[in-house]
């Protein structure tokens, strides 16, 4: 079972605000990426990350930042949170080959009003 | 463009088996993964196909097919907690997952 966790699990706040979403594993994984889903709709890669100090950007990556300081923390940053960025967003790990599972977190529910 | 097909919905009754079918077109195959998804949880991993044929795990079971761009989800026995949504994913040339909607399963006592 993996051990991934998230915080906060729901959030609410209003346009305009910066906040990070957390995110840590203690497995030791060294490749670690975050998604967004929508209700009924796939996973979208906003990041991940091979390593400490490795970031690379996903399909949506334009409105978020990361970073990956230590290997097991991998924060996602979003500078002026807008509606638009109302939904899921799952954070998941893997260990190094590239065709290792992911696991996933518990998730953060955002709404942004 | 890379595509997942795989239906939005599905009904079965309780102690039945039901098939899960997912089509592919991707650049490059690495891969394909069939994950659990309970409503409002995170996704959880059931299988990982990258060869031809059936891959047999208690109650579920997953096929491949390459050629045919084609993978299927059998899941024995239907349980109510059973009920969720279904994700097929499949790893592309870039090793980047790529995935389908996901099936919504509808259990019935």
């Amino acid at each position: 079972e993996a051990d991934i966790y998230q915080t906060p699990r729901y959030l609410v706040i209003g346009t305009g605000k910066k906040i990070t979403l957390e995110c840590s594993q203690t497995m030791g994984h060294d490749k670690m990426y975050w998604y967004q889903q929508d209700p009924g709709m796939e996973l979208h890669l906003i990041h991940y990350s091979y390593g400490v100090n490795s970031t690379e950007k996903g399909d949506l990556s334009s409105e978020s930042t990361v970073s990956r300081i230590r290997t097991e923390h991998f924060p996602l940053t979003l500078e002026s949170a807008r509606p638009s960025h109302t939904s899921q967003y799952l954070c998941a790990s893997s260990e190094y080959r590239d065709t290792d599972t992911q696991y996933f977190g518990p998730g953060t529910r955002l709404t942004v009003l | 463009g890379q595509n997942i097909d795989q239906p939005t919905e599905m009904t079965a009754t309780e102690g039945a088996i039901v098939q899960i079918n997912c089509t592919y077109q991707t650049s490059g195959f690495n891969g394909l993964f069939w994950y659990q998804q309970h409503a409002g949880e995170a996704p959880t991993f059931l299988s990982y196909n990258v060869l031809d044929g059936l891959e047999e795990k208690g109650r579920f079971s997953s096929f491949l097919s390459r050629s045919k761009g084609y993978s299927y989800l059998l899941l024995k026995e239907l349980q109510m907690k059973d009920s969720a949504s279904y994700l097929c994913a499949v790893m592309d040339s870039n090793y980047q997952l790529i995935w389908g909607a996901g099936t919504k399963l509808i259990i019935k006592p």
